[in-house]
């Protein structure tokens, strides 16, 4: 696809549940953010893959959360024993390198709601 | 830490008016500024950006200039259409090799007839 793609669009899960959200980004970037926006604020960085491996995950909130990026594509982040304080439109973005001012391109981001 | 202050919404305006939504940025160094803007049901677009003071950044009629004397970033646009009626986000980066964005809360702006 020519954009950022993430699945599922929507995500309705229990609390206490485990959930699975993906990122595809823009084929050839290298660089790969995830943020999450809580109703009425602005995003909030989380982590940021270089590559395959997370060079900054200072915004991870707890140990609940966990990204991987394997073969430094495809992005998964991962929450375990979800807590309705989670419940937020997850976004990620692609940019072409860590090189300064390259843009980066954000998909519609995944609305996770945890009942 | 890094941080954007936004001015507050909702604005609501009539067509061809004046827009001017306010940015102000606490950082270390010299960050690169940006604004975001997310229409409905679309994902985030960069809308424009300066990198360094004095830099003004432009585009689909809207201009911003980087005002480090003052660390401000406020974006206008001289005549507003309806369809640009959607949510801006002033926000930076710390040029420190991590291109992580810090954002605004957000400023909804509603066009009218």
């Amino acid at each position: 696809g020519a954009g950022v793609s993430q699945t599922p669009s929507n995500k309705v899960t229990e609390k206490g549940k485990y959930v699975e959200l993906r990122c595809d980004p823009i084929s050839g970037h290298t660089a790969l953010y995830w943020y999450r926006q809580s109703l009425g604020q602005g995003p909030e960085f989380l982590i940021y893959f270089q590559g395959t491996g997370a060079a900054d995950d200072s915004g991870l909130p707890n140990d609940r959360f966990f990204a991987v990026r394997p073969e430094g594509s495809v992005s998964t982040l991962k929450i375990q024993r979800t807590e309705r304080g989670d419940s937020a439109v997850y976004l990620c973005a692609s940019s072409l390198h860590q090189a300064m001012n390259t843009e980066a391109f954000f998909g519609q981001g995944t609305r996770l709601t945890v009942v | 830490g890094d941080s954007v202050t936004q001015m507050e919404g909702p604005v609501t305006l009539s067509e061809e008016a004046f827009l001017t939504i306010n940015c102000t940025y606490t950082a270390t160094g010299y960050p690169s500024l940006f604004w975001y803007v997310q229409y409905p049901g679309e994902g985030l677009q960069l809308l424009l950006k300066a990198t360094k003071a004095d830099d003004k950044g432009s585009n689909k009629g809207f201009e911003a200039t980087y005002r480090k004397e003052t660390t401000s970033f406020h974006l206008e646009k001289g005549s507003v259409q309806v369809s640009d009626s959607a949510v801006y986000f002033c926000a930076l980066t710390s040029n420190f090799g991590n291109e992580k964005l810090t954002f605004g809360t957000g400023t909804r702006l509603t066009i009218i007839p």
